[in-house]
């Protein structure tokens, strides 16, 4: 079963730092791009960054260029999102999510997401 | 706020067609792909519509998107209870260089 499954979400201070997790599984992890995206509680979605399936490119949103960093372990089948300088305004659900290069790169698969939230 | 404008809701009775906007520019939807997103109560996104029109293996038929302009549609005919969820159209920025997605549509199934 093809499947992504997210953790590392929880509490956190502002100014604080978290790394999320997506283990993937049931497919060849290696070929394929990798999102995350988030949704503030009760709000939309919100891109927030992709790598390339080798891990040689990596964008950003403006919200969280220079805080976050995307990484990928191909040979663990592990996504990594580590979010730095946190503020009220990362608190979301944070979604990991595989793009297809058959459906042109749309996100075929997401994970159940992972909460996190910034609060003193 | 989002990049890409839709409505905040939109409404039929079981069996009406619904149609959902999405309004962008030409960073966005004009010269890139839009792809449509439903997420029902309290779960992950789904991949409805890719490339402007296309749909995954597995969705029905009932939904259908286009794109003219800086602006896209999805339609919902024969609207069923189980459509009730949110739907964000999504699109390349070039400006941004990055991923937009627009501020959802609500649909409810009187």
């Amino acid at each position: 079963e093809v499947q992504l499954v997210e953790s590392g979400g929880g509490l956190v201070q502002p100014g604080g730092s978290l790394r999320l997790s997506c283990a993937a599984s049931g497919f060849n992890f290696s070929d394929y791009w990798m999102h995350w995206v988030r949704q503030a509680p009760g709000k939309g979605l919100v891109w927030v960054s992709r790598i390339k399936s080798d891990g040689t490119t990596t964008t950003y949103a403006d919200s969280v260029k220079g805080r976050f960093t995307i990484s990928r372990d191909n040979a663990k089948n592990i996504l990594h999102l580590q979010m730095r300088s946190l503020r009220a305004e990362d608190t979301a659900v944070y979604y990991c999510a595989r793009a297809r290069v058959t459906y042109y790169y749309g996100l075929d698969v997401w994970g159940q997401g992972t909460t996190v939230t910034v609060s003193s | 706020q989002s990049v890409l404008t839709q409505p905040p809701s939109a409404s039929g009775t079981p069996g009406q067609r619904v149609t959902i906007s999405c309004s962008g520019s030409t960073s966005n939807i004009e010269g890139n792909f839009v792809y449509w997103y439903q997420q029902l109560p309290g779960t992950a996104p789904k991949l409805l519509v890719y490339k402007n029109n296309q749909r995954p293996s597995g969705v029905p038929d009932r939904f259908s998107g286009s794109k003219s302009g800086t602006s896209a549609s999805l339609a919902i005919s024969g609207l069923r209870s189980e459509d009730e969820a949110d739907y964000y159209c999504a699109a390349w920025d070039d400006s941004l260089s990055g991923c937009v997605f627009g501020s959802g549509t609500k649909v409810t199934v009187l």
